[in-house]
């Protein structure tokens, strides 16, 4: 099957300005999350969709940060404006279901977005 | 949240298997372990997960204590391959993810 997607791969931008980024998940997986790795930590879960709704934001810096999921499936992350610590990868991951202790729950990555802000 | 505590890194010779300890002592009774790793400039690739008991699958073996305060991924024969970085996460019930700094895994020809 098809991995998630993600697009663009690497994208460098100045400080103030505005990005977006691009998820295809997995075809039927109903959840789909956007983490931020910083370079030398783990990813940090921003947001998290089960369907076109918003399950968990609690860690997405609102000022700056928005994300959708129209009708349930793809999703943008956009940050605007953007400041010099945004500098990260943005991995999107997507599994078949959020809720319950259910052995299918596995969380597959995308290969992230490289965001460089000067 | 429970959170996890891992080595910063670890070395392993070619062939030798490697263990790789966790330890996540706030663990609640339903939350399960899951183990990613992290090749550079790749998104992270699922390896393996467990409950209660012990885990094998082609890639791996996972052991929990019976206390579920910590557990060990076992990669059984190390390849230049397995050099990644290793993620042990403790699953919440909204199927929520958080990363610890994980261990840095080299193995050595």
């Amino acid at each position: 099957e098809a991995g998630v997607a993600q697009s663009p791969r690497y994208k460098i931008i100045e400080k103030r300005q505005s990005v977006a980024f691009w998820c295809n998940p997995i075809s039927g997986h109903a959840t789909l999350y956007w983490y931020q790795q910083i370079l030398g930590q783990g990813p940090k879960l921003l947001i998290q969709f089960q369907n076109n709704g918003v399950v968990d934001d609690s860690q997405l810096p609102k000022d700056r940060f928005s994300a959708e999921r129209l009708k349930g499936v793809d999703s943008t992350l956009k940050i605007q404006p953007a400041k010099l610590e945004d500098s990260a990868v943005y991995l999107c991951a997507s599994s078949s279901r959020g809720f319950g202790t259910g052995q299918d729950n596995e969380q597959f990555f995308g290969p992230g977005t490289r965001l460089t802000v000067l | 949240d429970a959170k996890t505590t891992q080595p910063t890194s670890m070395d392993c010779a070619e062939g030798r298997a490697a263990n790789l300890p966790c330890n996540h002592s706030t663990i609640s009774g339903n939350e399960y372990v899951y183990w990613y790793r992290q090749i550079h400039s790749q998104g992270p690739q699922y390896i393996i997960h467990g409950l209660k008991n012990n885990e094998t699958n082609e890639m791996a073996s996972l052991i929990i204590t019976e206390d579920r305060k910590s557990s060990t991924l076992i990669l059984p024969h190390a390849t230049l391959r397995d050099t990644a970085v290793y993620y042990c996460i403790v699953r919440r019930t909204g199927n929520q993810f958080y990363f610890g700094t994980g261990t840095s895994l080299t193995v050595i020809p």
